[in-house]
């Protein structure tokens, strides 16, 4: 089955700083790459997701890079502000045609400095 | 929108007791729903898809008569936990989709402990 690193398991920058956290998966048919944004105590939330098809997505501070030859993706956070502070998750599973479920990796507790 | 509500947030029940958790689709209809277990400072884990009108699909090394899921109506699955132990405690999240496909947008989980 598929398997998700992430690293690093935690990532502490200055307030105004990038963040980037980095991702590999195993299984060459996975096709579907979310983000979550975790809260202490809360389910996930998505924040960006990104498909096979494209190589980046961009949405105002938040971006993802997919290289599917060297399997692996990142996510990248821009102007960090306090408020960024939360566990970040990626995933990846076989979209296709409908839903499948997500193999997550294990994590990043992201912390901003103020 | 496609908000997912869980009920309820936190159980506290003793060993033996049968915990039944429900995961709404609040504003869109969703054919497939998933059951996630995260326990503390770990990932989540698939724990079993929800099929409407039709049996769940358990992943492997869960238990699917310790984990019963019913997925009767298009914004409705339940997880129930059976004779619930101290070793079943976690945070367990539901997911779904909308128009069945991804993105897969979560409940804020339930945290279920068992004394």
């Amino acid at each position: 089955g598929e398997n998700v690193e992430q690293h690093p398991s935690t990532l502490s920058v200055q307030e105004g700083d990038s963040a980037v956290i980095k991702c590999t998966y195993s299984d060459s048919a996975s096709n579907y790459f979310p983000w979550y944004k975790q809260e202490l105590g809360k389910g996930p939330q998505l924040i960006i997701d990104i498909r096979s098809n494209v190589g980046e997505k961009k949405d105002q501070r938040i971006a993802v890079t997919l290289n599917k030859t060297a399997k692996h993706f990142s996510l990248h956070i821009t102007e960090t502000q306090p408020e960024d502070s939360a566990v970040y998750f990626c995933a990846a599973s076989k979209a296709g045609g409908g839903a499948d479920g997500l193999t997550f990796g294990k994590g990043t507790h992201l912390i901003i400095q103020p | 929108g496609a908000v997912v509500s869980q009920h309820p947030s936190w159980v506290i029940c003793k060993s033996g007791t049968s915990v039944k958790i429900e995961c709404r689709s609040l504003d869109f209809q969703a054919t497939t729903m998933f059951w996630y277990r995260q326990f503390p400072k770990q990932s989540l884990m698939l724990m079993a898809t929800s099929n409407e009108g039709s049996k769940a699909t358990y992943e492997q090394g869960v238990e699917k008569d310790k984990f019963l899921i019913n997925h009767a109506s298009l914004t409705l699955s339940t997880l129930t936990v059976t004779s619930a132990h101290p070793e079943d405690s976690s945070f367990y999240i539901c997911s779904a989709c909308p128009s069945g496909g991804q993105p897969q947008h979560f409940g804020d989980g339930t945290r279920l402990s068992i004394l």
